[in-house]
């Protein structure tokens, strides 16, 4: 398995700022996702994060909106660029394990006023 | 394009019922399939993954079937206790890419 960890667990922001989430994990993973789930809603992949390359951004997703950093194998941010209310969302991030098994950080609860 | 599709939207039992949560997929061509619970504005938790080689898998009073050629999954709880209200989602790897897709999910309440 993996203990993931979320920086912050929740924040409120204004409109036109941007928010940096930090994700860290408890040992070495190849490749980090990012995901949002808007409220009631399933989740939707925002990026793919591997070690020492550009992010990999699904379709409706931009980096200069979403930048992603990958420093080393055991963590990643996300930041979210200057933010609207529809921006406010449940932001996570996971990794894969074992054979293949997802597992997830307790996300960040993102409020945009 | 692969799709998650789970039925129901939501579901309310009593306390010590068994029941059954459903996926269906469209893409037979899939890696492995993942079941999760999500507790009110936390992350997910693993319940179970199964691989593309596996017919079921099963975790204490929970039990995952797949049949790829009919693209559905099943999550059956046995003895459903209030403790196990959550929302459920079901996730699938496909063969052609890195990515998870996820399910809309299933939104459990168990009454004492």
């Amino acid at each position: 398995s993996a203990v993931i960890s979320q920086k912050p667990s929740r924040d409120i922001c204004q409109r036109g700022t941007s928010l940096t989430i930090q994700c860290q994990v408890d040992s070495q993973v190849t490749m980090m996702f990012w995901y949002r789930q808007q409220p009631g809603q399933s989740l939707t992949l925002i990026a793919t994060a591997n070690q020492g390359s550009e992010a990999t951004y699904e379709s409706g997703f931009v980096i200069d909106k979403f930048p992603i950093s990958r420093p080393n194998l055991t963590f990643s941010t996300l930041t979210v660029s200057n933010m609207s209310p529809e921006d406010s969302s449940i932001y996570l991030c996971s990794v894969e394990k074992g054979y293949n098994e997802q597992f997830f950080g307790p996300g960040t609860r993102l409020t945009v006023l | 394009k692969q799709e998650v599709t789970q039925i129901p939207a939501a579901l309310s039992v009593p306390e010590g019922e068994n029941l059954v949560l459903n996926c269906s997929f469209t893409d037979s061509a899939i890696y492995n399939l993942q079941w999760f619970r999500q507790d009110p504005g936390k992350g997910l938790t693993s319940l179970l993954l199964i691989q593309s080689s596996q017919r079921e898998q099963t975790s204490g009073r929970l039990n995952a079937s797949l049949d790829k050629s009919s693209g559905r999954s099943t999550l059956y709880i046995a003895a459903s206790q209030p403790g196990d209200s959550a929302t459920y989602l079901c996730a699938v790897k496909d063969n052609y890419g890195q990515n998870f897709v996820f399910g809309p999910g299933t939104r459990l309440s168990v009454l004492p």
